[in-house]
């Protein structure tokens, strides 16, 4: 079965500063992947996605993931952390070959702090 | 702007008493999903819709069930509310199963007293 890790539920990060966001999935083949994020009391929005070809992957924002097949990973980046960058960050992964079904990871909480 | 509705944001309930949360889309969609959320939790897919054809999840209770009378439209009913149901459901879209990225409604927060 399909699953998704995000270590640390809670990230702190002083503005400007790098952000990074783990992700790691297992499943024998790997998946599609993609990372949201979640405001206060709203959906989801896509940030980015990787499904197949170039695996450095530039998403909305300013952020970026990498995924990396060797490392069964798939971590979220931005250079500068803007304080409008508060949010939750969800990892999901959904099964190639059909089905769309997305699992989710549990979440990391990232702070911004001036 | 073309986007994914979902009415009410906030719902409140009594416990057993039965209750509808609707969710629209202006995408022309074929697939609808439905995603429990609890506090501080994942969002957990209980069942979607691929046109008509319904999907559910193995472990969504038979409490939760689905409608979905046309493209636009899909309603989840939950039948007999307990207080373990108070979450954020989450209604989603997607053009087709096949490496396509689903687009979130701002969800429904849903209160059972």
């Amino acid at each position: 079965a399909q699953s998704v890790t995000q270590l640390g539920s809670h990230v702190s990060v002083s503005e400007g500063a790098l952000v990074l966001l783990r992700c790691n999935y297992s499943s024998s083949v790997p998946p599609y992947l993609f990372w949201y994020v979640q405001y206060p009391n709203q959906g989801l929005q896509l940030l980015l996605k990787y499904t197949t070809g170039a695996t450095l992957v530039k998403g909305i924002n300013g952020f970026e993931a990498e995924f990396k097949k060797s490392e069964t990973s798939f971590h979220l980046t931005k250079p500068s952390a803007h304080m409008s960058d508060a949010a939750e960050y969800f990892c999901a992964a959904s099964p190639t070959g059909g089905g769309n079904k997305l699992t989710f990871g549990t979440g990391t909480q990232l702070k911004v702090e001036l | 702007d073309a986007m994914v509705i979902q009415n009410p944001r906030y719902q409140v309930t009594q416990f057993g008493k039965p209750v509808t949360l609707s969710c629209s889309q202006t995408l022309n969609h074929n697939v609808m999903y439905w995603y429990q959320q609890k506090s501080s939790q994942a969002p957990k897919l209980l069942f979607h819709y691929y046109d008509k054809d319904f999907n559910n999840e193995a472990d969504t209770p038979d409490n939760f069930q689905s409608r979905r009378p046309n493209t636009s439209f899909c309603f989840l009913d939950i039948r007999s509310p307990g207080l373990g149901d108070a979450a954020m459901y989450l209604c989603a879209t997607s053009r087709g199963l096949e490496q396509e990225t689903q687009y979130f409604g701002p969800g429904t927060r849903l209160l059972v007293l």
